[in-house]
Formats: structure tokens, C-alpha cells, sequence
């Protein structure tokens, strides 16, 4: 059964940019979140999509957006981009809503110059 | 919202028991996780607690006391592979992260 996959691996953009970054979930999973990943801040919560729907978001500024697909994939948006943007961006998959067992693909690492 | 503490680093000798302690305040709780995670690799999930009490899966066990706030991790029988970051995690609607716990094991 694959895991979680996150494309890309690595991304270097320039300060104002846009980036879009995916996620494919665990077959049958329904759910998608994403983090983001800091030394200083640690792991903190994006949002979350469950069947298409937007279900939770974290406090992050309205430049980071989302979006979940009807095969359950889901992107990750991020327009004009800041230096503090640089982190390694996490998606988790899980069966049902974010109360269950998730499970996290390898992330994205952004880093913006 | 949640507040999770757990220590920041600790250090043991290989074979030996490392006890990772995790207090939480939180404003929900679905349950508690527990994963590691390896420099530049992605969370693995370890335990779930969501009922007071001891949850073992071989070398790991994990324990749950929701009056309290209170869990804690516990690694038996070390190996150089345990070195790594191990997370705490409290769900209600989300999962907030403590900011880890640096393992190192020596030989």
C-alpha cells in the first residue's frame, strides 16, 4: 500500500513568488492536513480538507490557501512568498477527520531567497 | 488552545530505558499522539492514547492520564536507531505538536 506522497521534494523560490505544492493521500483516506515545519516554531497546523471541504484551519495568513480534489489529492497554495516562508511543508493523510491515526508523507522543503 | 511541554533533549546508553515525559492544557482533547521522527524525515506514528491507562507495542509504551494532562512515552531496550526527535501531540479538531523531545542514545 503506498504512503503518503508530497511533490516536490525540494523547491527554491524567490521572495514574491507563488508556489502550489501536492499531496496524494494514503489510498482510501479521505482526509488531508498540512503543516509547517520550523526549528524555531515546530510542527503547526495549516488546515485541514475532508471530502473536498475545507474542514479546520490553523492561524496562518490568508496567502497560504488550499484546495482538495475528488480523488482526495490535495494542493497547497502559497502567493507572494516571504523569507519566513522557508520551512519543510508537511502533509498528513488519515481515514477519517483529524481525531484518528495520521499519517505523514516525506514534506516538501521550501526555501525562498 | 493547546499548551504541550515536554523536555527538550535527553540522553541514554544504549540497551538501557529513556521515560519521555508530555503535560498538556488543551481546550479539546480526541487523544494523544505519539511520533518520531528522524532528521530531515517525516513523523512516524508511534502510539495513540485516547483512554487512561498503558498502551504497549513492543519496545514503546505509551500512558495516558487525561485528569492529569499528563502522558508519557517510554523506550525499553535503546538502540542506535531510537536516536531522533519524538513528538507529542494532542487532537481535538487538529493536531498541535510540543516541540519535541531530541533523543541521543550512546554506545
Amino acid at each position: 500500500k503506498a504512503g503518503v506522497t508530497q511533490t516536490p521534494r525540494y523547491l527554491i523560490k524567490t521572495r514574491g513568488q507563488q508556489v502550489t505544492l501536492s499531496c496524494s493521500p494514503i489510498s482510501g483516506h479521505r482526509s488531508v492536513s498540512w503543516y509547517q515545519q520550523t526549528p524555531g516554531q515546530g510542527l503547526q497546523f495549516l488546515f485541514e480538507y475532508f471530502s473536498e471541504t475545507q474542514r479546520n484551519k490553523g492561524n496562518f495568513p490568508g496567502r497560504f490557501s488550499g484546495r482538495q480534489f475528488s480523488n482526495s489529492r490535495s494542493e497547497m497554495n502559497v502567493s507572494t512568498l516571504e523569507l519566513g516562508d522557508s520551512a519543510l511543508y508537511l502533509c498528513a493523510s488519515s481515514f477519517r477527520e483529524m481525531n484518528t491515526e495520521a499519517f505523514f508523507g516525506q514534506g516538501t522543503r521550501l526555501t525562498v531567497v | 488552545g493547546q499548551n504541550i511541554d515536554q523536555p527538550t533533549e535527553m540522553t541514554a546508553t544504549e540497551g538501557a530505558i529513556v521515560q519521555i515525559n508530555c503535560t498538556y492544557q488543551t481546550s479539546g482533547f480526541n487523544g494523544l499522539f505519539w511520533y518520531q521522527q528522524h532528521a530531515g524525515e517525516a513523523p512516524t506514528f508511534l502510539s495513540y492514547n485516547v483512554l487512561d491507562g498503558l498502551e504497549e507495542k513492543g519496545r514503546f509504551s505509551s500512558f495516558l492520564s487525561r485528569s492529569k494532562g499528563y502522558s508519557y512515552l517510554l523506550l525499553k531496550e535503546l538502540q542506535m536507531k531510537d536516536s531522533a526527535s519524538y513528538l507529542c501531540a494532542v487532537s481535538d479538531y487538529k493536531l498541535s505538536f510540543g516541540a519535541g523531545t531530541t533523543v541521543t542514545v550512546r554506545a
